[in-house]
């Protein structure tokens, strides 16, 4: 069945930092790919979307590109804040899927 | 433009009461979805409604569970005879009928059974 494997956190960085959350999938078919983030006691927001291959979507510095031959969509910022310390949801959405499938979550946690 | 509505946000339930949640979609959104977010964990899909109709509760717990989009008013998610293991945050999200694949979440009920 489909499934979302993204790597395991805390992540800590420092503010300014370049980072990076991996982000695996399996999936039959072409699923849609999407990056969500919640912040302490919240729902979850949709950061940025794809819905094919070689697709980026992108969002307030976030970026993150569909690459099918690694079904991959790993998710990059070029310079972090503190106010982006959250836990962010890699999920997907099957061709012939009625539901989002998440991935467990990454805590990321960025010091001044 | 209001996003989805949920409430209560925070429920308190003794074990063997009911917990009833809402959810309001966002405006012109046709469809509904239930999710479970357990400690520590990712969220699990429990059940996609459109008005009057459940379309998949294939991730529902076959007992004490149930959902319902009424043609009037909020999706209700109804938690009989709660137990321990029903602490969770519970969220909803919504649809529109063109994009399915695109929900949007609200702010979530947490549940707590004492």
């Amino acid at each position: 069945g489909n499934s979302v494997t993204q790597m395991e956190g805390p992540v800590t960085l420092s503010e300014e930092a370049f980072l990076t959350i991996n982000c695996t999938y399996t999936a039959t078919g072409y699923p849609s790919l999407f990056w969500y983030v919640q912040y302490p006691g919240e729902g979850l927001q949709l950061l940025l979307k794809a819905t094919k291959a070689d697709d980026k979507g992108s969002n307030k510095g976030f970026e993150a590109t569909y690459r099918k031959e690694t079904t991959s969509f790993h998710l990059e910022k070029g310079s972090v804040q503190v106010s982006d310390s959250a836990v962010y949801f890699c999920a997907l959405y099957g061709q012939a899927g009625t539901a989002l499938i998440f991935g467990k979550g990454t805590t990321l946690s960025v010091s001044s | 433009n209001a996003g989805v509505m949920q409430n209560p946000r925070h429920l308190v339930r003794r074990r063997g009461q009911e917990a009833r949640l809402r959810c309001s979609p966002m405006k012109g959104h046709s469809h509904v979805y239930w999710y479970r977010q357990l400690p520590e964990e990712g969220l699990k899909f429990m059940v996609y409604l459109q008005k009057e109709n459940i379309i998949d509760e294939s991730g529902m717990p076959k007992e004490r569970f149930s959902a319902e989009f009424p043609k009037e008013g909020p999706s209700i998610l109804r938690i009989q005879q709660v137990v321990r293991g029903d602490s969770a945050a519970y969220f909803c999200a919504s649809s529109p009928y063109s994009a399915k694949e695109t929900q949007y979440f609200g702010p979530g009920t947490r549940l707590l059974v004492l």
